[in-house]
């Protein structure tokens, strides 16, 4: 499984648009790249997934260049609600791939 | 979306007792479920994959003596912390795994329980 590095932490402030970078050198040709958010005492959900280019949701973007070793999700103009813990993580086109969560990028927005 | 539960929500123990957290898929099956825990402020570390009718697979470090995973049914998976110690204290995350395949996904669906907290006294 290929390896995940995000930043840490990342401020930001309500009705701004934050991205936050994750770099995965060693994707394969088979893996995904996955994004979950996680609150305080509460499971991961689900944000995005992506394999190339440009993949759009109800609440994110997520951006994949043409070599794959990096990604973006962009969350376009935050809220409070949207502080929380974010995981950028690859993800296996094989049945029952277990998945290997990355340190993770804690993002704060302030009013 | 797949709704995924956990119970208890949260148990304070003794020492040296055992305590056991159900992981349940409640509108869907789920062959494979994965076992988590996590500490204050770190990341989620896999523990173990549990599949339906066999034994489960450990990660490395990962005592199965004393992680006992019994996944007896397509929608139900029990981890149970035997002699469980103060170290032992963390918040336990489940998820449950379907494959769907649709273009543009990966086809592993993984859908993550609320967690429980356990405190060791």
């Amino acid at each position: 499984l290929a390896k995940t590095t995000q930043p840490i932490s990342m401020d930001s402030y309500e009705g701004q648009e934050v991205n936050i970078t994750c770099s995965h050198n060693n994707i394969a040709t088979n893996d995904y790249i996955t994004w979950y958010q996680q609150f305080p005492s509460q499971g991961p959900r689900f944000i995005i997934q992506g394999y190339k280019t440009k993949v759009t949701n109800e609440v994110a973007s997520l951006f994949i260049p043409a070599d794959r070793k990096s990604s973006t999700l962009s969350l376009p103009r935050v809220s409070l609600s949207d502080t929380a813990v974010y995981y950028c993580l690859v993800d296996s086109r094989r049945r029952a791939s277990k998945i290997i969560f990355g340190s993770g990028t804690r993002l704060s927005i302030r009013p | 979306g797949a709704v995924v539960s956990q119970h208890p929500s949260r148990v304070i123990c003794k020492s040296g007792t055992s305590v056991k957290i159900e992981c349940r898929s409640l509108d869907f099956q789920a062959t494979t479920m994965f076992w988590y825990r996590q500490f204050p402020k770190k990341s989620l570390m896999l523990m173990a994959t549990s599949n339906e009718g066999s034994k489960a697979t450990y990660e490395q470090g990962v005592e199965k003596d004393k992680f006992l995973i019994n996944h007896a049914s397509l929608t139900l998976s029990t981890l149970t912390v035997t002699s469980a110690h103060p170290e032992d204290s963390s918040f336990y995350i489940c998820s449950a795994h379907i494959f769907d395949l649709r273009e543009g996904r990966s086809g592993n669906e993984q859908f993550f329980g609320p967690g429980t907290r356990l405190t060791v006294l």
